[in-house]
């Protein structure tokens, strides 16, 4: 069974722009959560869909937004980049059972300059 | 919200030597509890998971993680460290009544020293 994948897997930015990331989960897996990790701040929840709604979100600005399709994929966007905004942002997919694991993807690393 | 506690950002052990990495979460329901590894530009890989039943549990790669409740405390060992074992490694839990969100600790980079 092929695992998450992330595209693009690198990116670089200018400040000011916006940037749309992308994520496949596993197939048969409806639940698709981003998060962003940095050296400074760590992994960090940016929110999770599950059957094309947001069902949780972690505390970040409202330029960070996503969305989910009907057919479990999953894209985040965020605008008006800043410097700050540089991140590995990890996808993860899941099932929808208490205590099942989250699979993780390899990553998009976004570099703004 | 959950909080979770990694003592140590670096620990260096020899190859052979015990491997102990500390997790300490928050929370007086017991969560359900996972460690994940995370090589060099690259994604997260389960090791192992707690889920209430059996207190130890057996991962891959040789790892076994402890959950005692009354210490609050889930930490990750492995007898003998390989080479192949240097890498970054996370704790997380995820809450029983939203267990889609996880909380991650920040991680400790296990060195292995030849």
């Amino acid at each position: 069974k092929a695992g998450v994948t992330q595209t693009p897997r690198y990116l670089i930015k200018t400040r000011g722009q916006q940037v749309t990331l992308s994520c496949s989960p596993i197939s048969g897996h409806r639940s698709v959560s981003w998060y962003q990790q940095t050296p400074g701040q760590g992994l960090q929840f940016l929110f999770e869909y599950f059957s094309e709604t947001q069902r949780n979100k972690g505390n970040f600005p409202g330029r960070f937004s996503g969305r989910q399709f009907s057919n479990s994929r999953s894209e985040m966007n965020v605008s008006t980049l800043e410097l700050g905004d540089s991140a590995l942002y990890l996808c993860a997919s899941s099932l929808e059972l208490a205590g099942y694991e989250q699979y993780f993807g390899p990553g998009t690393r976004l570099t703004v300059t | 919200a959950q909080s979770v506690t990694q003592l140590g950002s670096h620990v260096s052990v020899s190859e052979g030597a015990l491997v102990l990495l500390r997790c300490n979460y928050s929370s007086s329901v017991p969560p359900y509890l996972f460690w994940y590894v995370q090589y060099p530009n690259q994604g997260l890989q389960l090791l192992l998971k707690y889920t209430s039943a059996a207190t130890l549990v057996k991962g891959i790669n040789g790892f076994e993680a402890e959950f005692k409740k009354s210490e609050t405390s889930f930490h990750l060992t492995k007898p003998s460290a390989h080479m192949s074992d240097a890498a970054e490694y996370f704790c997380a839990v995820s809450e029983k009544n939203n267990f889609n969100k996880f909380y991650f600790g920040s991680g400790t980079k296990l060195n292995v020293k030849p």
